[in-house]
């Protein structure tokens, strides 16, 4: 079935470091993938989506690249702010059995110190 | 506007009581969907709905009854509910049930005593 691994935190950074949560999938065929994140008591908001491969999605300074020969999806950001600190979930919508249920990773937790 | 909206934003309730969730959104999206996530853990489905039909119930037991009156508006109905209920109730919708992105709304933290 469909899954996707992301690497699990805490991670901790200064700010303005560059930023790198890794994540790969397993899925048939071609999913959308994405990245949400959620800061502290509040719901998921999509932050950036990739529908084919080679397709990079960029939104506030983030980036991922929708790598179908390793089946990953990093998330990149080159200098990252206080203001970052959040929970970064890794996902996908696919083909199968999950129906294009969105499968999510297990979470990353970021926090960004002054 | 990616706006979904959910009311209350709180909510605490005894294990008799009956309450309501409710979420909506006006972008024109036919699936809407309820997640439950506890602290530290990624969302999971409970329902979705295509076109105001119920089209998934991910084995939710029956104290919670969703409801979809019409294509903007989700409700989730709550009774006899347990502590292990509590946790944060999200709602999101999508144009559709293909590989569409979803857009969640802010949550409704539900504590049950």
């Amino acid at each position: 079935g469909n899954s996707v691994t992301q690497m699990e935190g805490p991670v901790t950074l200064s700010e303005e470091a560059f930023l790198t949560i890794n994540c790969t999938y397993t899925a048939t065929g071609y999913p959308s993938l994405f990245w949400y994140v959620q800061y502290p008591g509040e719901g998921l908001q999509l932050l950036l989506k990739a529908t084919k491969a080679d397709d990079k999605g960029s939104n506030k300074g983030f980036e991922a690249t929708y790598r179908k020969e390793t089946t990953s999806f990093h998330l990149e950001k080159g200098s990252v702010q206080v203001s970052d600190s959040a929970v970064y979930f890794c996902a996908l919508r696919g083909y199968g059995g999950s129906q294009g249920n969105l499968i999510f990773g297990k979470g990353t937790k970021l926090s960004v110190k002054p | 506007d990616t706006e979904v909206t959910q009311t209350p934003k709180h909510l605490v309730m005894g294990m008799t009581n009956k309450k309501s969730l409710k979420c909506e959104q006006h972008m024109g999206h036919r699936a809407m969907y309820w997640y439950k996530q506890k602290a530290k853990k990624p969302p999971e489905l409970m329902f979705v709905y295509s076109y105001e039909k119920l089209s998934i119930n991910e084995s939710v037991p029956s104290r919670f009854s969703p409801e979809c009156p019409n294509s903007s508006l989700l409700n989730l109905h709550l009774h006899a509910l347990q502590p292990e209920d509590s946790a944060l109730y999200l709602c999101a919708s999508s144009q559709g049930l293909g590989l569409y992105e979803q857009y969640f709304g802010p949550g409704t933290r539900l504590t049950v005593t």
